[in-house]
């Protein structure tokens, strides 16, 4: 298996642009979860789907952030508009419902906003 | 709601000396525990699980863990550590019915020649 697989691996780009950040899970596996991981904040999730349908979004910090999952291979993680702060590796990991909820993380994504 | 403290932010341990992390959780059940790693610019990799039954479990690259009910423990144990087991180390606990990961703050792992 080729794991959870996330493009692309860095991004930089200008405050007020929009990033979007693409994650594919482990095929066979139904739930899949958006974090952000950062020095001063650590491990946060953001957002978790199962069978595609957002389950618990609280971690979503603002409207600026938005995820989709509009298939069991592939989500979104957008930011519209991006600012210095949005920095941080972003990481999507997938889990199996009916299993014992090991979570698998992708490579991560490390975005810099400039 | 479950929680998991991981008190030692940073441990410093000579090559070929033993280690112990330490984690700690609430949760009014009996939990599932998880300890992932996570190298430098790389993701979470799952080191080990406890769901139920034998308190000792095994995992990839030596690692073992310890579940203690009576502490609300479940710390992380290798026998010899190398250098490259220097990296970052995560506790987490689900609940059951509940597909999210509560994550501690991590213990970062030095290891001096």
């Amino acid at each position: 298996d080729a794991g959870v697989i996330q493009s692309p691996r860095h991004e930089v780009t200008e405050m007020g642009q929009e990033v979007t950040l693409r994650c594919k899970p482990i095929s066979g596996h139904n739930s899949l979860f958006w974090y952000r991981q950062t020095m001063m904040r650590g491990l946060e999730l953001l957002i978790y789907f199962n069978n595609n349908v957002p389950i618990d979004d609280s971690g979503m910090p603002e409207d600026r952030f938005s995820a989709k999952m509009p298939n069991a291979s592939f989500s979104t993680l957008k930011i519209q508009p991006s600012e210095p702060r949005d920095s941080a590796v972003y990481f999507c990991a997938s889990t199996q419902t009916g299993g014992f909820y090991e979570q698998y993380f992708g490579p991560g994504t490390r975005l810099t906003v400039t | 709601a479950q929680s998991v403290t991981q008190p030692d932010i940073h441990i410093t341990v000579s090559e070929g000396a033993s280690l112990e992390l330490r984690c700690n959780y609430s949760y009014g059940a009996t939990p599932y525990l998880f300890w992932y790693v996570q190298s430098p610019g790389q993701g979470l990799q799952l080191l080990l699980k406890y769901f139920s039954g034998d308190t000792l479990v095994q995992g990839i690259k030596g690692f073992e863990a310890e579940f203690k009910r009576s502490q609300s423990s479940f710390n992380l144990r290798k026998p010899s550590v190398h250098w490259s087991d220097a990296a970052e180390y995560f506790c987490a606990v689900g609940a059951g019915g509940n597909e999210k990961l509560t994550f501690g703050t991590g213990t970062r792992l030095t290891i001096i020649p």
